[in-house]
């Protein structure tokens, strides 16, 4: 299994719409999660990150980690065509280690 | 803003070629880092390097090496090429150490071993 896994998509969406994307980790240990944005022919940039349970909101995105379930979330408000992207997550395995664990990417288009 | 600067965005490569892709940060960054990115398997840790000539091993080492020989520079080596290492490269890097420390990526480089 995996340490972070993720629905690969593609997910389509009309602009304006709620978009929900997920991932579940196998593994308690160390609970730093990142969410990174991809877009097309670039590399990944960070969009958010979040630490232990809870959520963090930050314009129209908000990240979410459920520990009891082990599933980290991102919700984007009013999607744009602009967040058309491969959306990333990630996290850390434990306190030494300096390299993120990344899930596989769910790609989103958002249609006009 | 960080920039990280991978030398070539595209490359094609002959089975069994020495390949050398290079990364730069401007950053003064102490962590660098190369991954792999396929379809379906996502981002997938090579190496990485905390210090000048400081190398670690990451997920999937076989069939690579770093050199680290400048704090700036990154680079990854592919002793002999061989077509299932056709994959996209990334290079990050990273300024201070554990979790406060985002990676910040290169655009990558596209290689294609034929």
């Amino acid at each position: 299994q995996k340490e972070v896994e993720q629905d690969p998509g593609p997910l389509s969406v009309p602009e304006g719409a709620i978009v929900s994307l997920n991932c579940t980790y196998s593994n308690s240990a160390f609970q730093y999660f990142m969410w990174y944005r991809q877009y097309s022919r670039k590399g990944p940039e960070l969009l958010m990150y979040t630490y232990s349970s809870g959520n963090k909101e930050d314009g129209r995105f908000t990240a979410q980690v459920d520990k009891s379930s082990k599933y980290i979330s991102l919700f984007i408000r009013d999607s744009q065509p602009s967040d058309s992207a491969t959306y990333l997550c990630a996290r850390y395995m434990d306190t030494g280690r300096r390299a993120l664990t990344f899930g596989s990417g769910t790609r989103l288009q958002v249609q006009p | 803003d960080v920039k990280v600067t991978q030398s070539s965005r595209y490359l094609v490569k002959r089975t069994g070629e020495k390949v050398f892709l290079e990364c730069v940060q401007d950053m003064d960054h102490e962590n660098m880092f190369w991954y792999r990115q396929d379809p379906g398997l996502g981002l997938r840790l090579i190496y990485f390097s905390y210090d000048v000539k400081m190398k670690e091993k990451g997920d999937i080492p076989e069939g690579y090496s770093v050199s680290r020989e400048k704090k700036e520079r990154f680079s990854l080596i592919l002793e002999s090429a061989s077509t299932n290492q056709t994959s996209m490269y990334l290079c990050a890097s990273s300024g201070l150490t554990g979790v406060n420390s985002p990676l910040h990526f290169g655009n990558g480089t596209r290689l294609t071993v034929t």
